[in-house]
């Protein structure tokens, strides 16, 4: 079945060490997205891909890296995890110009 | 201009009943407003999802309806039951192809 996959699914991080979540896809979308999602509230989107065109968000912070080396795949890096930023982070693809962007199941971060 | 706010924030519904939420927004360049359904630990799923130019678009137990003029939108759950309970997130996609998403309703189906 086409889909999202995240790794890991749950990912614990000391704080101030670096942490690199991973998203694939075999939808073979050319737009990918990161989100950032707390306890209770609204996805929060951090940056996207529209194929290797890479957009950032004006308020997400510089501690938050991405790279996609191909289709399929995309990264967050993030270089010094605080306490703030333990999240559900979650990964979404979706079809230049379509309207339907599909989630993965997400990786759960905490930073200890 | 770019909210979408979201009510109720909590919902208490008794199994077989019927589930309201409500989505309100501002920027009439939106152009598609779709429902995601979230469980916990999990991503969210596309539950329904509606164009401006469509009053009512049903899909098994799920309906939205859409107001234009009003610029208000709602998700109905028809005979919810306790598998229905999870968290619903109404959104509308602007100009730039990015969701707006409302904050959220925690909707529990009482058996």
């Amino acid at each position: 079945d086409a889909m999202v996959i995240q790794n890991p699914r749950y990912q614990v991080t000391q704080f101030g060490k670096p942490v690199t979540l991973s998203c694939s896809q075999t939808l073979n979308h050319n737009v990918m997205y990161w989100y950032q999602q707390k306890s209770s509230q609204a996805p929060k989107l951090l940056f996207h891909y529209y194929d290797k065109d890479f957009n950032n968000e004006a308020d997400t912070p510089d501690n938050f890296q991405s790279r996609r080396p191909n289709t399929s795949f995309c990264f967050l890096d993030i270089r010094s995890p605080g306490l703030g930023d333990a999240a559900m982070y979650l990964c979404a693809t979706s079809t230049a110009g379509a309207d339907t962007q599909y989630f993965g199941p997400g990786t759960r971060l905490t930073v200890l | 201009q770019q909210q979408v706010k979201q009510s109720p924030q909590s919902l208490i519904v008794q199994k077989g009943g019927i589930s309201i939420i409500n989505c309100a927004y501002e920027n009439t360049a939106f152009d598609y407003f779709p429902w995601y359904q979230q469980f916990p630990g999990k991503g969210p799923a596309l539950l329904i999802a509606i164009r401006p130019d469509v009053s009512e678009k049903k899909e098994g137990r799920f309906t939205i309806s859409f107001n234009k003029s009003a610029k208000q939108f709602s998700l109905h759950i028809m005979d919810s039951q306790p598998g229905d309970s999870a968290t619903y997130f109404c959104a509308a996609k602007d100009s730039n192809y990015q969701l707006i998403w409302g904050a959220g309703t925690k909707l529990i189906i009482k058996p």
